[in-house]
């Protein structure tokens, strides 16, 4: 098993940008999350979905938005990318408990 | 602010000390999750507790979850360098994952 693959691992965008973030998790866990980590900070939540065609916002939702069109995939679209985007982008799935993250993408906005 | 409270925020001893660190809140969660995470990769999960007071041992790492399910401590025997890392909890509330900001452990040979 991969388990949660994302990508692309690095970008740099500039203002105004926009792009989609990828994650595909193998596991087949209907609940699927989108954090972002800032420098010497904790994860903070940014949308989930408790499985495929339902999502919801977590603690910081603005300026991103979220599909989860099928039970492996789901995605995180920045449309306009702001300085303020610029961190560490992990994606999660989990069963009942356990979550398990993907690698990780650091995105940089200039 | 942070829903989940960590402390402390940085903790640097030597190899062979034992360690405890904190993780509080005011909301009840129904599981808490503690993850180590090393530079540049993903939080890698220890363990999960679930019951309120439940103690949790994993060889040197004992974890326990407060008895009103909204704090947890993390106790480290005998720290061993391979043992640095950011250490970060995290609480389920219904379908809503929140992370503590970390405590970063630096264990010196």
């Amino acid at each position: 098993n991969a388990g949660v693959t994302q990508t692309p691992k690095f970008r740099i965008l500039k203002i105004g940008q926009s792009m989609t973030l990828q994650c595909t998790q193998d596991m087949n866990h209907n609940y699927m999350y989108w954090y972002r980590q800032d420098p010497g900070m904790g994860l903070k939540l940014i949308y989930y979905s408790v499985g495929a065609g339902i999502t919801d916002k977590g603690e910081v939702p603005n300026g991103y938005n979220v599909s989860r069109s099928t039970t492996e995939d789901f995605p995180l679209r920045l449309e306009l990318a702001a300085p303020s985007q610029t961190s560490v982008y992990f994606c999660a799935s989990s069963g009942v408990y356990e979550q398990y993250f993907g690698p990780g993408t650091r995105l940089t906005v200039t | 602010t942070q829903l989940l409270e960590q402390s402390p925020q940085f903790l640097s001893i030597q190899e062979g000390e034992n360690l405890t660190v904190y993780c509080n809140s005011s909301s009840v969660f129904s599981s808490l999750q503690w993850y180590r995470q090393e530079p540049g990769e993903g939080p890698v999960l220890l363990v999960t507790v679930v019951t309120g007071g439940e103690v949790k041992k994993l060889k040197r790492l004992t974890f326990q979850f407060g008895d009103a399910r909204k704090d947890s401590s993390l106790h480290i025997t005998a720290a061993q360098p391979g043992d640095t890392g950011l250490y970060l909890c995290a609480g389920r509330s219904n379908n809503d994952m929140r992370f503590g900001a970390g405590t970063r452990l630096t264990v010196k040979p």
